[in-house]
């Protein structure tokens, strides 16, 4: 089965705060994602890549920046956090084989104070 | 662009009695459909996929069949259960177009009562 891990899992910081959430994802995919979740809005993409060094924009990027460093690697980071930027935080992975079907990982939930 | 649209933001269902989820979408290209269930604190996980038009897809008593003619992919299971109480995700993907990504409805939370 394909396996996506995150981390941290939990995450607290204070407004104008550096964060970086990680993620892993050994399907051997190409593509990978970063969403947040918030009530009422549904799965909203930030950023996306596909393969080492690519990053393409999302629906809703700002404030946010993402690297790919390597197939199986992808971060999100928060250089100046506000608290608008709490939310629940889902990376995934997928590739063409399949119809780019996606697998999440277990999500980071964030808290900007 | 691609749209997705789920009717229902909020269904409470009985115990023992049908469930039917709405999907519709819109695209230019040639496409998978899927619907994913999350359960409260889980992560999003597929529940069904197709790609073929007029063909019922079947997963853990769940079933939905992909209508190109209507653009849609309804969910339906004959009788709830308690367990499926979650948050189900219709999502298209652009496989014509190749960008990789998933548009996804804005979700439909089900809640199954005794």
């Amino acid at each position: 089965e394909a396996a996506v891990t995150q981390s941290p899992r939990n995450k607290v910081t204070v407004t104008g705060g550096n964060v970086t959430l990680s993620c892993r994802q050994t399907n051997s995919h190409n593509y990978m994602y970063w969403y947040r979740q918030d009530t009422g809005h549904g799965l909203r993409l930030i950023h996306y890549s596909y393969g080492a060094g690519n990053l393409q924009i999302g629906d809703v990027p700002d404030g946010y920046k993402a690297t790919r460093t390597t197939q199986e690697d992808f971060f999100l980071l928060l250089e100046l956090a506000s608290p608008s930027q709490t939310s629940l935080y889902f990376c995934a992975s997928s590739d063409v084989a399949g119809g780019y079907e996606q697998y999440f990982g277990p999500g980071t939930r964030l808290t900007v104070l | 662009g691609d749209s997705v649209t789920q009717t229902e933001g909020l269904v409470t269902l009985t115990e023992g009695l049908p469930v039917m989820l709405n999907c519709t979408y819109q695209t230019a290209y040639s496409t998978f459909l899927f619907w994913y269930v999350q359960h409260l604190n889980e992560a999003p996980k597929l529940l069904l996929k197709s790609s073929t038009d007029n063909k019922r897809t079947e997963h853990q008593g769940f079933h939905a069949t992909l209508h190109k003619s209507s653009s849609s992919f309804h969910l339906q299971k004959s009788s709830a259960q308690l367990s499926d109480s979650a948050l189900y995700y219709c999502a298209l993907s652009d496989t014509g177009g190749l960008s990789g990504k998933l548009t996804f409805g804005e979700g439909t939370q089900v809640t199954v009562i005794s």
